[in-house]
C-alpha cells in the first residue's frame, strides 16, 4: 500500500513568490494534517482537517497561508506571498479517524523542503 | 497551551539501554505518542499511551503516568540504527497533536 505522497520534494522561490505544495493521503485515511517543521525542532501543526472540514486551523497565519482539502482525500498548502522566514520543511500526514476514547497514529509524507531566497 | 520537554542530546554506547523522558503540561490531555524520525526523514510511528504504565514492544518500551505528566522512552539492545531524533507529541481530549522538539540519540560504537 502506498504511503503519504508529498510533491514537489523540494522547492527553492524567492521572497514575496506564491508557492503551493500537494498532498495525497493514504487510502481511508479521513484525517490529514499539514505542518512545519524547523531544523532541530519538533513538527507545527498548521491545519488538520476531518474529511473536507479544517477542523483546527488555529495555528495557520491566514494573512499568508491557506490551504483546501475540497473532495476530503489530496490536499493542498499554499503560501502567498512566502518571507524569508518560511523556509522549512513542510510535512503532511494522515490517520485513521479518530473514534471513541482514542486516536490513531499519523503517518508521515517524506516533506517537502522549502528554502526562500 | 501545551508545554512539552525532552532533553536536547543524549549519547548512549551500542548495546546499552537509554531512556528518553518527556514531561508535558496540558489541558485535556489524551495520551501521548513517541515518534522516531532520522535525519532528512519523516517521522515514524513507535508507540501510544493512553493508560498508566508501561507498553512494551519489542527492544523499545514506552511509560506513562498521567497524574504527574511525565512519559518515557526505553530503548534496549541499543543498535548504530537507532541514532535518530525521539519526538514526544500529546494529544488531546479535542484530537489536537503537539510535539516536542525531539531527543537527538547518538549511538557509539
Amino acid at each position: 500500500e502506498a504511503g503519504v505522497v508529498q510533491s514537489p520534494r523540494y522547492k527553492i522561490i524567492e521572497k514575496k513568490q506564491p508557492v503551493a505544495f500537494w498532498c495525497n493521503p493514504i487510502s481511508g485515511h479521513n484525517t490529514l494534517y499539514w505542518y512545519l517543521q524547523n531544523l532541530g525542532q519538533g513538527p507545527e501543526l498548521l491545519i488538520r482537517y476531518e474529511n473536507e472540514e479544517a477542523v483546527d486551523d488555529s495555528q495557520l497565519p491566514k494573512d499568508r497561508f491557506s490551504a483546501e482539502r475540497l473532495k476530503g482525500v489530496d490536499s493542498t498548502l499554499k503560501i502567498q506571498p512566502a518571507e524569508l522566514g518560511d523556509s522549512a520543511v513542510y510535512l503532511c500526514a494522515s490517520s485513521l479517524d479518530s473514534g471513541g476514547q482514542g486516536f490513531y497514529e499519523q503517518y508521515f509524507g517524506p516533506g517537502t523542503r522549502l528554502t526562500v531566497t | 497551551g501545551q508545554n512539552i520537554d525532552q532533553p536536547t542530546e543524549m549519547t548512549a554506547t551500542e548495546g546499552a539501554i537509554v531512556q528518553i523522558n518527556c514531561t508535558y503540561q496540558t489541558s485535556g490531555f489524551n495520551g501521548l505518542f513517541w515518534y522516531q524520525q532520522h535525519a532528512g526523514e519523516a517521522p515514524t510511528f513507535l508507540s501510544y499511551n493512553v493508560l498508566d504504565g508501561l507498553e512494551e514492544k519489542g527492544r523499545f518500551s514506552s511509560f506513562l503516568s498521567r497524574s504527574k505528566g511525565y512519559s518515557y522512552l526505553l530503548l534496549k539492545e541499543l543498535q548504530m540504527k537507532d541514532s535518530a531524533s525521539y519526538l514526544c507529541a500529546v494529544v488531546t481530549n479535542a484530537g489536537k497533536s503537539t510535539f516536542g522538539d525531539g531527543t537527538t540519540l547518538t549511538v557509539k560504537p
